[in-house]
């Protein structure tokens, strides 16, 4: 099956860093959503992008699907950016629609 | 317009009792998952489900664990005889068509086995 690989594991930023997460995957994908799960086990839809660049806030994504990676940038870093951010992809030529996660960037920002 | 709804948000069950988590799509949507969330770990897909049908149980276990999505109601993923490595938090999506589509997440249910 799709391999889905999330870089780094563990960043630790002060407030106001900028950052860049990665997300790989090892074969075609139908879809790509990038989600944030707070510190309380929330699950938030940040962007669904299988494809192209999109922007909400401080927030952005890149996906090139034909290189097989997208990016998360955030910028000026709050501390509620805190937690856990997953790349998740639904794989091309794929009926059963289920999506595959990758183990996560886990994102702390201190004041 | 309501998100995805699952209750309970917590449940605690002693070893070999059942556990029952409910999960209700968005308006309008057909389509529900369940993933589960070992602590540290990310999400996995267990099982993919439309109206009164299992399309995808790839991922469930195949004992104990149980999914249906009735004509009428929420879905239901349920879990017999309960054991410690069950403690997990189980989240529900949904989605309006089958593919290429957002998956929309409820809060999850936080099971806890004692």
């Amino acid at each position: 099956g799709i391999q889905v690989e999330q870089s780094p594991p563990d960043l630790i930023l002060q407030e106001g860093a900028n950052s860049t997460l990665r997300c790989n995957f090892s074969d075609s994908v139908n879809n790509l959503q990038w989600f944030h799960q707070n510190p309380w086990g929330q699950l938030i839809n940040l962007f669904y992008i299988p494809s192209g660049t999109k922007q909400n806030g401080r927030l952005s994504a890149t996906t090139v699907a034909t290189e097989r990676y997208s990016l998360l940038y955030i910028s000026s870093s709050q501390t509620t950016d805190s937690g856990v951010y997953f790349c998740a992809v639904e794989q091309s030529n794929s009926s059963a629609s289920k999506i595959i996660f990758g183990s996560g960037t886990r994102l702390s920002i201190r004041p | 317009n309501a998100g995805v709804m699952q209750n309970p948000r917590h449940l605690v069950r002693r070893r070999g009792q059942e556990a029952r988590l409910r999960c209700s799509p968005m308006k309008g949507h057909s389509h529900v998952y369940w993933y589960r969330q070992l602590p540290e770990e990310g999400l996995k897909f267990m099982v993919y489900l439309q109206k009164e049908n299992i399309i995808d149980e790839s991922g469930m276990p195949k004992e104990r664990f149980s999914a249906e999505f009735p004509k009428e109601g929420p879905s239901i993923l349920r879990i017999q005889q309960v054991v410690r490595g069950d403690s997990a938090a189980y989240f529900c999506a949904s989605s309006l068509l089958a593919v290429g589509e957002t998956q929309y997440f409820g809060p999850g249910t936080r099971l806890l086995v004692l």
